[in-house]
């Protein structure tokens, strides 16, 4: 059973950089797609962006000038960067494995980590 | 972007009633289309992928139909742990994006 553990500050100030680092447990990396989603009051579910494995990213338009996924499949791990926060960015961020078909991999989550809340402070 | 309207916001029901819950995308999305549960405290859960297909585990009396711009979620009849929030997402290709709608609570009534 895969499992995705968050890891990280709970509490970063406004202006600075917000750091996750999801561990993967069960499974392998390979293969796969893997995401960060956050859920917040004001704008629900948001998709932050993907990298599969190998280090190939797409991120969110809204928020590709100041995200940064990196992964690191020795360490079984993938990591978040999210600059120039703002309360805003307060939220929970969950990660999460992209879903894949027996050919074809898409952007649906199948398995989730349960989640870290992250409160910008001023 | 896409966006994705459900609807109710809330659904009061009793158990073993059937539950009908409807998303509406502002351009088509063809199937792509899926549906997620939520509880308190946990993180979505996948019931649904590409509109109809059901997710590996997700019992039988989960539904889902729909393609184009209206999509629904069918459950026929409310067990007790169904009560929790439904959400819809749907995938673009390219650019790869993924969007979600504002949700939709089935409470106990």
């Amino acid at each position: 059973q895969v499992r995705l553990q968050e890891s990280g500050p709970g509490l970063v100030k406004s202006s600075e950089t917000l750091s996750l680092t999801c561990t993967v447990s069960g499974g392998s990396m390979n293969s796969y797609y893997w995401s960060w989603i956050r859920q917040s009051p004001g704008k629900g579910l948001e998709w932050i962006g993907y990298i599969y494995y190998s280090g190939t990213t797409n991120y969110n338009p809204s928020l590709k000038s100041r995200v940064s996924i990196s992964v690191d499949t020795s360490k079984n791990q993938f990591s978040l960067r999210l600059s120039s926060v703002t309360a805003a960015d307060t939220a929970v961020y969950y990660c999460a494995r992209n879903y894949c078909g027996s050919t074809i991999c898409h952007l649906y989550f199948d398995y989730w980590g349960q989640g870290t809340l992250v409160t910008v402070s001023s | 972007e896409i966006l994705l309207t459900q609807s109710p916001a809330t659904l009061s029901l009793s158990p073993g009633e059937r539950a009908t819950l409807s998303c509406r995308a502002s351009q088509s999305v063809s199937s792509s289309l899926a549906w997620y549960q939520q509880k308190p405290g946990q993180a979505p859960r996948l019931l649904i992928y590409d509109a109809s297909n059901r997710a590996t585990g997700i019992p039988a009396r989960f539904s889902g139909g729909g393609s184009g711009t209206d999509f629904s979620l069918t459950i026929s009849s409310l067990e007790p742990e169904d009560f929790a929030v439904y959400y819809c997402q749907q995938r673009s290709n390219w650019p790869p994006e993924a969007t979600f709608g504002q949700g939709t609570k089935v409470e106990i009534k």
